[in-house]
């Protein structure tokens, strides 16, 4: 099966600054999704940006932008101008397009890097 | 609005006595399943669902059970909670194809005593 790594439990970085989030996968698969999610104190699962591994170009959704690098399995974020409001939990995802021959389950989650923003 | 729903949000129960807590879906997705989540152990997956009366176990299936009996729901049943079920859990759905992201539940939590 997939495994998704997020090697980082805790990050920090001062308001307006630059922080990158680690992410690697381990795949067989050539086609796939990355995902990157927020968890903010209230508990809710928030999409932030997604990748499809077909396409080179990086995701870039406002202050957020990810590094995908294919051939490292490596699917950092970056989040640019840091506020307080991005203090959360964040999770990086794996998706299958689809259903294997040995499983159905398409997605696989990271343990989350807690992200603390300093004023 | 496209969402998905979970009932209760907040539950405290005792060991044994059976619980149900619902998930409903509005987007027609095929796809659904059911996450816990516990401090320093991210997402895992109790089960899922490719489609009405399909499901199969994810990671940590002991002690639950679901039904898929129509596409927008997807229950899950503790047929008798142990403290060790005490989390916080999450329904999620999407497409089956096209990639898409699984959009949450606002979750459940749950202690057992």
């Amino acid at each position: 099966a997939q495994t998704v790594t997020q090697s980082q439990p805790e990050m920090s970085v001062q308001e307006a600054e630059t922080v990158t989030l680690s992410c690697t996968y381990d795949t067989s698969e050539s086609d796939y999704y990355l995902f990157w999610y927020k968890q903010p104190p209230s508990r809710q699962m928030i999409l932030v940006i997604r990748q499809e591994a077909y396409k080179q170009q990086n995701a870039t959704e406002n202050r957020f932008s990810v590094n995908f690098q294919k051939a490292a399995k490596s699917f950092s974020l970056k989040i640019s101008d840091s506020q307080l409001g991005d203090a959360a939990m964040y999770f990086c995802a794996y998706r299958s397009p689809e259903a294997s021959r040995y499983t159905g389950n398409q997605f696989y989650f990271g343990t989350g890097t807690s992200l603390t923003v300093i004023p | 609005e496209a969402q998905v729903t979970q009932n209760p949000r907040y539950l405290i129960t005792v060991t044994g006595k059976k619980l149900t807590v619902t998930c409903s879906q509005n987007m027609n997705h095929e796809y659904m399943s059911w996450y816990r989540q516990d401090p320093g152990l991210g997402l895992r997956q109790i089960y899922y669902s490719m489609n009405v009366e399909v499901t199969d176990k994810g990671d940590v299936p002991e002690g639950y059970k679901v039904s898929r009996k129509e596409k927008r729901n997807f229950p899950l049943i503790l047929e008798s909670p142990s403290p060790n079920q005490t989390s916080l859990y999450f329904c999620a759905s999407s497409l089956r194809r096209l990639g898409g992201p699984q959009y949450f539940g606002p979750g459940t939590r749950l202690l057992v005593l």
